[in-house]
């Protein structure tokens, strides 16, 4: 499997800007997504192929990266983006990341 | 638009089976693959297979090989998953959700709002 690596929590502040890591064990290329999940709701994609933007995501939220580093980016945070931010990859079937738990101050 | 309307909860006994729906609207199922997505409470999301409604073809992961059996049925374009052997590991949030035949590069682009099913005796 391969195995996607993403700290565990974040607090910021908001107007702030925030990058959220994603480490892939092996190269995906740029098989990457990243989702946004509030707590009690389904998730909802943000990015896929690492930096392509989802129709009808603020322009606020940004993807990088290709291999195995990825980052979202937030800029600037909202007191609604609290959330967890999940990576995916889609190069090896699906797996996901541990989530980050974004907070903010 | 595109709306993934799935089953209600579930309370199964131990050692049980269940099967959950999944009803896709706004187009047609035969447009997407299907994937489903275990959410255990607190916890992240583990991915557990795909199908193609247009030719049945599955894919599972690993660990959800015997547990898990996707099916899906054109006509009233609905997907299934069916969980067997049940046990307290097996209680969880479970999404379906698609991935488009020509977009998003193997992204899941609409969510289901998610089943809880609770295993206790």
């Amino acid at each position: 499997d391969t195995v996607l690596t993403q700290s565990p929590a974040l607090a910021v502040s908001p107007g702030e800007r925030v990058t959220i890591s994603c480490r892939a064990s092996e190269s995906v290329s740029t098989l990457m997504h990243w989702y946004q999940q509030k707590p009690g709701q389904q998730p909802t994609l943000l990015i896929y192929l690492a930096s392509n933007l989802e129709s009808g995501v603020p322009a606020r939220f940004s993807g990088s990266g290709s291999g195995t580093d990825f980052t979202l980016t937030i800029d600037p945070v909202e007191a609604d983006d609290t959330a967890t931010y999940y990576c995916q990859q889609s190069w090896n079937d699906w797996t996901f990341g541990g989530g980050t738990k974004l907070e903010l101050k | 638009e595109v709306q993934l309307q799935q089953s209600g909860a579930e309370l199964v006994r131990p050692g049980t089976s269940v099967k959950l729906s999944c009803k896709v609207s706004g187009d047609t199922i035969t447009a997407y693959y299907m994937h489903f997505v275990k959410q255990r409470p607190g916890q992240g999301l583990e991915w557990i297979g795909r199908i193609d409604p247009e030719d049945d073809s599955t894919k599972y992961a690993e660990k959800f090989k015997n547990k898990a059996t996707l099916t899906a049925d054109t006509s009233s374009n609905t997907a299934y998953l069916k969980l067997s052997s049940l046990t307290s590991e097996d209680t969880a949030t479970y999404f379906c959700t698609t991935e488009s035949v020509n977009y998003g590069g193997s992204s899941f682009g609409y969510w289901g709002q998610g089943v809880m099913v609770t295993v206790s005796s």
